[in-house]
C-alpha cells in the first residue's frame, strides 16, 4: 500500500528566503507526482506535475524534483514571499487513485 | 486550464439531515470523477470513485449506504450524505481529470459540512 509522508509538518521562514519542502513515498511504481497548495478552508491548486519520466519541472520561483527509485522529491520554493503562506501537499499517482501526504504547512513572516 | 466547481461551499445543518453536494466539470467532460474528505490538519482521504452511467466504487471503509453517489452525465457527480451525524462533519473535494491514474486531476474548492 502506497503511503505518502511529508517532512517538516510546519515550516515559518522570514520572507525572502530560499526553502524546501520534503516529499517521500512507499511504492517507487508510480505515474507521476503531483504539488499542490491549499489555503485554508480551500481547495487545491495544482502547482507542478512530474511524471515518472522525468527529474524535474519548474514553475516562476517553484521547483520540483523527483527521485523516483529512492522514493523522494522536493520542492523548492525562491524568494519566499508572505503570499506563499499556505498547505503543500505531495500526491502519487500509481495504479491506484492520488495518495496524498499530510501536507507542510509554510508560514512566511514579513 | 480546466476548471472543477463544487456547491455549495458551506452547509450547516441539523443531525439527521440528508445534504447533496454536486461536483461539476466546466469546460471538459469527465468520465471518472474522484471525491475526497479531509478532516482538520490531515490528509485527504478517497472515499469514492464516480463513474458516468454505471456505479461508484467505494474505499474500503466507507459506507456506500451513507455517502450516495450519483454521476449521471459527463459533466456532473452528486455526493449525497444521507442521514447525517455530527461524526460526518468534514471537508469533502472532489476532483477531476483523466480516467488514466496518469493524468492531472483538476479539484473544486471543497464543501465544508457541519452537521449540528
Amino acid at each position: 500500500k502506497q503511503e505518502v509522508t511529508q517532512i517538516p509538518a510546519a515550516l515559518s521562514v522570514p520572507e525572502g528566503e530560499n526553502l524546501v519542502l520534503n516529499c517521500s513515498f512507499t511504492d517507487s511504481a508510480i505515474y507521476n507526482l503531483q504539488w499542490f497548495r491549499q489555503d485554508p478552508g480551500k481547495g487545491l491548486t495544482s502547482l507542478l506535475l512530474i511524471q515518472s519520466s522525468q527529474r524535474e519541472q519548474t514553475s516562476g520561483r517553484l521547483n520540483a524534483s523527483l527521485d523516483k527509485s529512492s522514493g523522494r522529491s522536493t520542492l523548492y520554493i525562491a524568494a519566499s514571499q508572505p503570499g506563499d503562506s499556505a498547505t503543500y501537499l505531495c500526491a502519487v499517482s500509481g495504479n491506484t487513485p492520488l495518495v496524498f501526504g499530510k501536507g507542510t504547512r509554510l508560514s512566511v513572516i514579513a | 486550464g480546466a476548471v472543477v466547481s463544487q456547491h455549495p461551499s458551506r452547509v450547516i445543518c441539523k443531525s439527521g439531515t440528508s445534504v447533496k453536494i454536486e461536483c461539476r466539470s466546466l469546460d471538459f467532460q469527465a468520465t471518472t470523477m474522484f471525491w475526497y474528505r479531509q478532516f482538520p490538519k490531515q490528509s485527504l482521504m478517497l472515499m469514492a470513485t464516480s463513474n458516468e452511467g454505471s456505479k461508484a466504487t467505494y474505499e474500503q471503509g466507507v459506507e456506500k449506504d451513507k455517502f450516495l453517489i450519483n454521476h449521471a452525465s459527463l459533466t456532473l457527480s452528486t455526493l449525497t450524505v444521507t442521514s447525517a451525524h455530527p461524526e460526518d462533519s468534514s471537508f469533502y473535494i472532489c476532483s477531476a481529470g483523466g480516467t488514466a491514474h496518469n493524468q492531472p486531476q483538476h479539484f473544486g474548492d471543497g464543501t465544508r459540512l457541519s452537521i449540528l
